[in-house]
């Protein structure tokens, strides 16, 4: 089962910063939180990843509450091209291997011109 | 950039058949996993691989089978297709690093009638 909730969908603004929440209550103290996004007949893309300080990268920020139960992925100036499902994703505990990444519903993202 | 590429993006078999899915990654990652994606299922993993000739079952094996004979090909088996197997289906790669984002595919898009 996924251990993160994010909303089913979300509109924004061309131009305008794309905020997407993700919920990961139960996140243990050495699992980090992913974020993916899967374009329309295209596969899965990584975009960032964090434990527990803020990211930054060419592509979005992500911002990591100090419980680190929620998270927040940046968009900081959307275009027509990040429409797109975006996965938030808490990757299990390392244990003996490199663990899969169990992908839940995501957020669905319109950004309107 | 990393290049995970999956021979077909479509394929149409008939129920029966035998069916082989080929993904082919060139960044010499340990890694490879395979994944089917449904309309309000999500992402759901089929097989993954640590290593040439290991395979471990993911949350939904049934009715498939692997082959990892090379670092770089992960192949995905569908030993006598039905109908319930018409799906999108996606390969990864990863490195062994703990944290290292998985690289998908395209996608191949199997219609079994």
């Amino acid at each position: 089962d996924a251990k993160t909730t994010q909303p089913p969908s979300m509109d924004c603004a061309e131009g305008r910063a794309a905020n997407l929440p993700c919920n990961h209550s139960t996140i243990s103290g050495n699992e980090y939180v992913y974020w993916y996004r899967q374009i329309h007949s295209q596969g899965p893309q990584y975009i960032i990843h964090g434990l527990k300080n803020n990211e930054t990268n060419e592509m979005a920020s992500l911002i990591i509450t100090e419980d680190r139960k929620s998270s927040t992925l940046i968009l900081p100036h959307a275009t027509l091209r990040d429409t797109a499902v975006y996965y938030c994703i808490v990757r299990p505990s390392f244990n003996s291997g490199n663990t899969p990444l169990v992908f839940g519903k995501g957020t669905r993202l319109s950004v309107i011109a | 950039d990393v290049k995970v590429t999956q021979s077909s993006r479509y394929l149409v078999k008939r129920t029966g058949e035998k069916v082989f899915l080929e993904c082919v990654q060139d960044m010499d990652h340990e890694n490879m996993f395979w994944y089917r994606q449904d309309p309000g299922l999500g992402l759901r993993l089929i097989y993954f691989s640590y290593d040439v000739k290991m395979k471990e079952k993911g949350d939904i094996p049934e009715g498939y089978s692997v082959s990892r004979e090379k670092k770089e090909r992960f192949s995905l088996i569908l030993e006598s297709a039905s109908t319930n197997q018409t799906s999108m289906y996606l390969c990864a790669s990863s490195s062994h690093s703990m944290t290292a984002p998985l690289h998908f595919g395209n996608g191949t898009r199997l219609t079994v009638t």
